[in-house]
């Protein structure tokens, strides 16, 4: 089964409008991170936002959101006010139990292309 | 500039060459990583160094393999590739432990197998 789950291949927005990117996640840790990254066209990795597992409150970041149901374990990254600028893929993705040696591994979903129209 | 740079972004070469990718990071970061990132897939992480010391190989094939001299530099040695190789290839660190910071990425190196 997919750990990470982005059902939705592309979506289409208008500039100044708010958009829901949807991600589901899979695991039986109590202890996880989820992160979502945008990649534009050049390639590189940005990362956006992140959600701790314990995070009582949900994550925000400028025009970003995260919409955080753990009892349904969805993550959903909300843009306010879109920007032509945002138009990129976006990725979810989680890394599981408690951090310790060895590196954050990350398990990333398949991503969602969005394009801002105006 | 991100903080990770990876050279050379493109990258075309035959199934006979031998060729290696670098990644370089100044951020103080001690964990690197390689992913690899085909059409239509998800990221693909193959392998994971933390402190110079391999601590992951994601059953990445023997054609590629990896070198971390040091806590900055990151090399992935490829030899006698297949075309289905071809993809976009990623390096990432981390701050390690961290439990708030993900990957930062380099821009990648676009590699086609001839």
């Amino acid at each position: 089964a997919q750990k990470i789950t982005q059902t939705q291949p592309g979506m289409f927005v208008q500039e100044k409008e708010a958009v829901t990117l949807d991600c589901t996640y899979d695991t039986s840790d109590q202890s996880y991170g989820l992160f979502w990254y945008k990649q534009p066209s050049s390639g590189e990795m940005i990362f956006l936002i992140y959600q701790g597992s314990y995070d009582e409150q949900n994550a925000t970041e400028g025009r970003y959101s995260l919409n955080f149901q753990k009892a349904r374990k969805s993550a959903n990254l909300v843009i306010s006010a879109s920007q032509l600028g945002d138009s990129a893929m976006y990725f979810c993705a989680m890394r599981e139990g408690r951090v310790t040696g060895g590196g954050n591994k990350l398990t990333f979903g398949t991503g969602t292309q969005l394009k801002v129209e105006l | 500039e991100t903080g990770v740079t990876q050279t050379p972004r493109h990258l075309v070469m035959g199934m006979t060459n031998k060729k290696s990718l670098k990644c370089e990071q100044h951020l103080g970061h001690n964990a690197m990583y390689w992913y690899k990132q085909s059409a239509k897939k998800p990221l693909e992480l193959m392998f994971v160094y933390n402190f110079k010391e391999q601590t992951e190989n994601n059953s990445v094939p023997s054609r590629f393999s990896p070198e971390c001299p040091n806590s900055s530099h990151l090399f992935l040695h490829l030899h006698t590739l297949q075309p289905e190789d071809s993809a976009l290839y990623l390096c990432a660190s981390s701050q390690d432990p961290s439990a708030r910071s993900g990957y930062t990425f380099g821009s990648g190196t676009r590699l086609t197998v001839v």
